[in-house]
């Protein structure tokens, strides 16, 4: 079946402009992740969604960051007045939701964000 | 908090040889372990897994351990390919009290010649 998807695929903008960031996840899986993978910092994760529950928003870098969940389907990434140092590639991850933490997650393509 | 270490890459490699790829972990619970890897040009997928102390995760001739005493995850192949060049990540998720997110190593790059 289709596996999760991003969009944009890739997308620069100008500093101080507001982007937005579209994950759709496998269809039945009730957990969706954000990550962030940039040459400074690695792999990191910003936020986590599970069915009707309160987001874990506990990776989130700084208040110009926000995510939405809409019918416990696709989510979008908001990134407010962007900066340089928030250019990277944005990874987008679901899963089953049932499983606890030895679930497997699965990946989307991510996209990659330019900010001049 | 939780922590990953990986071994610095990138890592180069003859065709056939062997491979060991060290991930260390620092966690307060009973976290499960993962490697993931990510293909040029492609996105991250999971290559094998381990759940509990002792258990051995293995896929496409790759294997690791979960060794609760060294808190080590440690990756093994034992004859590589070129088509095995990646970025390699080892990977935990305590899943405590905060869900399944994944906390990652830095990654290990590693290039397999002919």
């Amino acid at each position: 079946g289709a596996g999760v998807s991003q969009s944009p695929s890739n997308k620069v903008t100008e500093k101080g402009k507001d982007v937005e960031l579209r994950c759709d996840p496998i269809s039945g899986h009730t957990a969706l992740y954000w990550y962030r993978q940039s040459l400074g910092q690695g792999l990191e994760f910003l936020i986590y969604f599970q069915g009707n529950s309160a987001p874990d928003k506990s990776g989130l870098p700084s208040d110009r960051f926000s995510a939405e969940r809409t019918g416990g389907s696709v989510s979008t990434l908001t990134i407010q007045r962007t900066q340089q140092e928030d250019s990277a590639v944005y990874l987008c991850a679901s899963s089953l939701g049932q499983g606890g933490p030895q679930e497997t997650q699965y990946f989307g393509p991510g996209t990659r964000l330019l900010v001049l | 908090g939780d922590s990953v270490t990986q071994m610095e890459g990138p890592v180069t490699l003859s065709e056939e040889a062997f491979l060991t790829i060290n991930c260390t972990y620092t966690a307060t619970g009973y976290p499960s372990l993962f490697w993931y890897v990510q293909y040029p040009g492609e996105g991250l997928q999971l290559l094998l897994k381990a759940t509990k102390a002792d258990d051995k995760g293995s896929n496409k001739g790759f294997e690791a351990t979960y060794r609760k005493e060294t808190t080590s995850f440690h990756l093994e192949k034992g004859s590589v390919q070129v088509s095995d060049s990646a970025v390699y990540f080892c990977a935990l998720s305590d899943g405590s009290n905060q869900g399944g997110k994944l906390i990652f190593g830095q990654g290990t790059e590693l290039s397999v010649k002919p």
